[in-house]
């Protein structure tokens, strides 16, 4: 079973400030997703990441696929209050020979709170 | 703009009530997935299905049975409803199983 462990499960920061939430597993995965939710929403997709060491930016946050791709992290700078929500990494799963393969893998999610 | 529908935002049943969750999605995907999400545990994947009239048991898929008989239609069966499946309930459709996910806006049951 692939597991992906987010931290920190809990973020409560001031508007203006920076901050990262990780996505770490010792498995390897074919893609990574970010999905944000708000509250009484359903998760929506913020990104994919495919390849290695990629990174890819939207807007203030910044994404980036662990060379080994067994990791990801999301950065945002200049936190906003519109940031707030819960943030999922996803992961699509890859057979013995690094073959895409199987369901996504969730993460625990990161409860992100940006105050004004 | 592709979309996962959801019948209802928010359900309340009694106790032993049979409960449907209604899913559609118009992208034409084959996989559908039930999640439930409850604080602390995450998204847990109760039932998916790969194909018309096509179910796989996810990880938590006692209590639940699920329904395919149409390509954009994924239902959701709760036998006999009881209050530890009060929860939210997310259906989400993808082009393979393992990439992006499209969720629904989410259905709160309740049960009491």
């Amino acid at each position: 079973t692939q597991l992906l462990e987010q931290s920190p499960q809990f973020l409560s920061i001031q508007e203006g400030e920076n901050l990262t939430v990780y996505c770490n597993s010792s498995s390897v995965f074919s893609s990574l997703q970010w999905y944000r939710q708000e509250p009484g929403e359903g998760p929506v997709l913020l990104v994919t990441v495919v390849t290695g060491g990629e990174v890819k930016k939207l807007k203030r946050l910044t994404f980036q696929f662990g060379d080994a791709r067994k990791d990801s992290s999301l950065h945002i700078t200049a936190a906003q209050p519109g940031d707030t929500g819960l943030y999922l990494c996803a992961g699509g799963g890859t057979d013995a020979g690094g073959t895409s393969y199987g369901k996504l893998t969730f993460g625990q999610g990161t409860i992100l709170t940006v105050h004004p | 703009d592709v979309k996962v529908t959801q019948s209802s935002r928010y359900l309340v049943k009694r106790t032993g009530e049979k409960v449907f969750l209604e899913c559609v999605q118009d992208m034409d995907h084959e996989n559908m997935f039930w999640y439930r999400q409850d604080p602390g545990l995450g998204l847990r994947l109760i039932y998916f299905s790969y194909d018309v009239k096509m179910k796989e048991k996810g990880d938590i898929p006692e209590g639940y049975s699920v329904s395919r008989e149409k390509k954009e239609r994924f239902s959701l069966i709760l036998e006999s409803a009881s209050t530890n499946q009060t929860s939210m309930y997310l259906c989400a459709s993808s082009f393979t199983l393992n990439t992006e996910a499209f969720f629904g806006q989410g259905t709160r049951l309740t049960v009491v």
